[in-house]
């Protein structure tokens, strides 16, 4: 079965570093997400991308974020100059077409990556 | 602003018993509602989705419902197993912000042989 892929499923970084977390949406998938989870909090979205614009996004979505779709196949998340409170899983997911059937806007998350910011 | 609501946080059944998640909406405009699993430090992992204007999905040994009047959801898990230990999400998709999706905090089940 198709999946959503993310690399790197964990990584630690200094505070103020620059990170870069990566994902491969399902192939024939239009939208593309990113969603965190800091420990013990709910799952939150961050940002929604659909013909290479952001088309919608949260208020935790600041000027500290940014999402790129490089090439075919991948789409990320950079997180400049980084904080303590960005220590969270990332989950990035992609669907069909919210305006299909179930199968098409279902949503598909992958298996997040873990960022600890010390 | 939709605000969920999963009741109880945390349930510990004995396996084989039938059981049921609740989860609670403020905002009846949705698009559709999706029931997760999570295991702990992994993904999420789509169970059933129910559209708005249907009443209930079935998967196995799975059936959700979704009464938009009441604001309320549940997820009915038929002769639990210890594999089914894990939290359970329930998501929603608002009306006109339909790439958004709300989450309540989940809740965790543990099935105990």
């Amino acid at each position: 079965e198709p999946e959503v892929t993310q690399t790197p499923s964990h990584q630690v970084t200094q505070m103020g570093q620059e990170v870069i977390l990566r994902c491969v949406p399902i192939s024939n998938h239009l939208y593309f997400y990113w969603y965190r989870q800091i420990l013990g909090q709910k799952v939150e979205f961050l940002v929604s991308f659909y013909n290479n614009e952001i088309s919608e996004k949260s208020e935790i979505f600041d000027d500290q974020f940014s999402v790129e779709r490089p090439d075919g196949s991948n789409f990320t998340l950079k997180i400049r100059s980084t904080k303590l409170e960005d220590s969270a899983m990332y989950f990035c997911a992609s669907s069909l077409w919210p305006g299909q059937s179930p199968a098409g806007n279902t949503i598909y998350f992958g298996e997040g990556s873990w960022l600890t910011v010390v | 602003k939709q605000e969920v609501t999963q009741i109880p946080a945390a349930l510990s059944v004995p396996e084989g018993e039938n059981l049921v998640l609740n989860c609670s909406f403020t905002d009846s405009a949705i698009y559709n509602l999706q029931w997760f699993r999570q295991d702990p430090g992994k993904g999420l992992t789509s169970l059933l989705l129910i559209q708005s204007s249907q009443r209930e999905q079935t998967s196995g040994r799975l059936n959700a419902s979704l009464d938009k009047s009441s604001g309320r959801s549940t997820l009915y898990i038929a002769a639990s197993q210890p594999g089914d230990s894990a939290t359970y999400l329930c998501a929603f998709m608002n009306s006109g912000g339909y790439q958004k999706v709300t989450f309540g905090i989940g809740t965790k089940l543990q099935v105990i042989p």
